[in-house]
């Protein structure tokens, strides 16, 4: 599975878009981009993922530059119900393994 | 719907004790199962995964073990617990059939070893 690399931390006020950026420059083809967040001493939780295209749900939006190397998470507009870890992971789609880095840890400011 | 359970949801163990913590998962067949272990402030780290009755494949060498012996059933075991073995056990599944992308996580055991 290709690496990422994400900022440790981040801010947001909430009610302001949240972008959050991940880097995976040496992703391959087959490869997609998911995106999972874990509440304090909560499991992660699905958001999440996409291939090429940009993709849209209930939850967030994810950006995928032209090149894959890197990606974007949205959340439209953050509330404090947001604050959370979120892990952006690259694996082939019907890989067996996940592996989750260390993630940013996003803290949604009243 | 498809459900998944954990327990004990937290544990306090002695260094050297035995461990058996059970994970199972309701409302589907044949899942991917794994185990996971997320020590304090730190990412997940993966453990264990399964893709059927009796399979297991281990990503870490260390004093834990795990087993499946039923096909919703997976159980991380240690005969003697470190003190390095303390963090957030969690228990996911997966779709074999690639009905969904995800993984889905259990609620997790909070396991301190004194």
């Amino acid at each position: 599975d290709a690496k990422t690399t994400q900022p440790t931390s981040m801010d947001c006020a909430e009610g302001r878009a949240a972008n959050l950026p991940c880097n995976h420059s040496t992703i391959s083809g087959n490869e997609y981009v998911y995106w999972y967040r874990q509440i304090h001493s909560q499991g992660p939780q699905y958001i999440i993922h996409g291939l090429k295209n940009n993709e849209t749900n209930e939850m967030a939006s994810l950006i995928i530059t032209e090149d894959r190397k890197s990606s974007t998470l949205i959340l439209p507009h953050a509330t404090l119900r947001d604050t959370a870890v979120y892990y952006c992971i690259v694996r082939v789609a019907r890989a067996y393994k996940y592996i989750f880095g260390t993630g940013t840890r996003l803290k949604v400011l009243a | 719907s498809q459900t998944i359970h954990q327990w004990p949801a937290t544990l306090v163990q002695p260094v050297g004790s035995p461990l058996s913590l059970e994970c199972t998962v309701e409302g589907t067949s044949n899942p991917n199962l794994y185990w996971y272990r997320q020590a304090a402030g730190r990412g997940l780290q993966l453990l264990f995964y399964s893709v059927g009755i009796g399979q297991i494949s281990s990503e870490v060498p260390q004093n834990l073990s795990a087993s499946r012996p039923q096909d919703r059933q997976f159980i991380l075991s240690s005969k003697k617990l470190l003190l390095s073995d303390s963090g957030f056990y969690l228990c996911a599944w997966r779709a074999s059939d690639y009905s969904y992308n995800e993984q889905f996580f259990g609620p997790g055991t909070r396991l301190t070893v004194l």
